[in-house]
């Protein structure tokens, strides 16, 4: 079976600072995996996507994630965090274009 | 490229009345999806539609939820009767097909409903 766990529920750092969200998949084929940010009272907006090209993937306003199938992981990273990071962040896996799975989000927290 | 779009933005009904909801996707994306998202979890699938045909609808509660795509373009969700619990944010999403499909999502701004 297909899924997408995001190991934390809740992220918090001070600006300025490294963002780590983690983000583990389980899949029987090789997976599309993405990352969406939502702020609040917005849709889903694509940060980056990994679709089996580059390992390591760069996205917008700073943000990357690599690939990592030995570890079965797709970690969302940014150097050095800004306040308007502050949003709920979903890990998405796609397996034969068809079936989505939603990871249940990790909430980043920026403190000044 | 027009994104995706839904109306209205903001509802508010009486429990037992009915809504409807609207998707217009991106020209051109075969795929269309109803996401219900309730404050404070993930996006929940209710439906997705190849073209006009029901790819999955097993978590849509059918006794009071229906979705349409008649032409397969653009959608309808209609929930009758509204139940307090329904109060959420009822996203459209659109993907292209094909060769090129990576299963990207394209969302709308959502719709948000608020029964009292």
């Amino acid at each position: 079976a297909q899924s997408v766990t995001q190991l934390d529920s809740h992220v918090s750092v001070s600006e300025g600072t490294p963002v780590l969200l983690r983000c583990n998949y389980s899949s029987s084929y090789s997976p599309s995996l993405f990352w969406y940010v939502q702020h609040p009272n917005k849709g889903l907006q694509l940060l980056l996507k990994y679709t089996s090209a580059a390992t390591l993937v760069k996205g917008i306003n700073g943000f990357e994630a690599e690939f990592k199938k030995s570890e079965t992981s797709f970690h969302l990273t940014k150097p050095s965090a800004h306040m308007s990071d502050a949003a709920e962040y979903f890990c998405v896996g796609n397996t034969g274009g068809f079936k989505t799975i939603f990871g249940a989000g990790t909430r980043l927290f920026v403190k000044a | 490229e027009a994104g995706v779009a839904q109306s209205p933005r903001y509802k508010i009904i009486e429990k037992r009345q009915s809504v409807a909801f609207w998707c217009n996707p991106i020209s051109g994306h075969a795929t269309l999806y109803w996401y219900q998202q309730i404050l404070g979890q993930g996006p929940k699938l209710l439906i997705q539609f190849q073209n006009n045909g029901v790819v999955d609808d097993s978590q849509l509660p059918k006794d009071r939820f229906s979705a349409e795509r008649l032409k397969g373009v653009d959608s309808t969700l209609k929930i009758q009767p509204a139940k307090l619990e329904d109060s959420a944010v009822y996203l459209c999403a659109s993907s292209s097909s094909g060769q090129l499909n990576t299963g990207e999502l394209f969302f709308g701004e959502g719709s948000r409903l608020t029964v009292l």
